[in-house]
């Protein structure tokens, strides 16, 4: 079963937005960590954030967490037509096991 | 490098049929996860290989199994194949203890 959602499930904007996608779970966690998926293909790994941290940088992304919400963000800003993907959270538990939400499906228009 | 790297790309079989994918990881990693993504959803975790024994498992049933390799490749084996079967199996390698798990394109295995 999925560990959590992921909100919205789909999302439009124009290239140069900011972009913002949410991820709840359910248990505690070692890790929270990002993917993107382009057109169902392989999974590729963006930004983990550890349960002890609470905003991480890299590149124009940016993730929070909240481990008393059992909730992370993803800020994806001045966003391009190639972030164009579906965004996927997923939590580690501290057995190398990932266990996903249900994914978001940006958009971004030219 | 050639990462993480899986084959075969694409997959059609009959039900009742059987299956075997493979998926060789990233060079230095030695654990191997097996995931199935259905359209639509994010992934499902199969189960997990490392140092050639299935280390823990999903909620899926007997007639999925696998093995892994003394060079920590890994195979993913389904019997008895069924319609609702038909997804894209994913396979992702990381350092045992390690937390980044890089994946495979994965294949797409239709059931018909």
């Amino acid at each position: 079963s999925q560990q959590g959602e992921e909100d919205p499930q789909a999302l439009s904007i124009q290239e140069g937005e900011n972009a913002t996608m949410n991820c709840s779970y359910k248990t505690s966690i070692n890790n929270l960590q990002w993917y993107r998926q382009n057109s169902g293909r392989g999974l590729v790994h963006l930004i983990l954030i550890r349960s002890n941290e609470r905003e991480k940088h890299s590149g124009r992304l940016r993730v929070t967490l909240d481990t008393s919400k059992k909730s992370s963000s993803l800020l994806i800003t001045a966003s391009r037509a190639a972030d164009t993907a579906s965004y996927f959270c997923a939590t580690e538990d501290g057995t190398d096991k990932l266990i996903f939400g249900t994914g978001t499906r940006l958009q971004v228009f030219p | 490098d050639a990462g993480v790297t899986q084959s075969p790309t694409h997959l059609i079989k009959t039900r009742g049929q059987q299956v075997t994918l493979r998926c060789s990881p990233k060079s230095g990693h030695d654990t191997v996860s097996w995931y199935q993504q259905a359209l639509g959803q994010g992934p499902q975790f199969i189960f997990q290989y490392y140092e050639e024994e299935e280390r823990q498992r999903g909620n899926f049933p007997d007639r999925f199994s696998g093995h892994q390799f003394p060079n920590y490749s890994s195979e993913l084996n389904v019997n008895a194949l069924l319609l609702g079967d038909s997804a894209l199996y994913l396979c992702a390698s990381s350092l045992a203890g390690g937390a980044e798990a890089f994946f495979g394109q994965g294949t797409r295995l239709t059931v018909v």
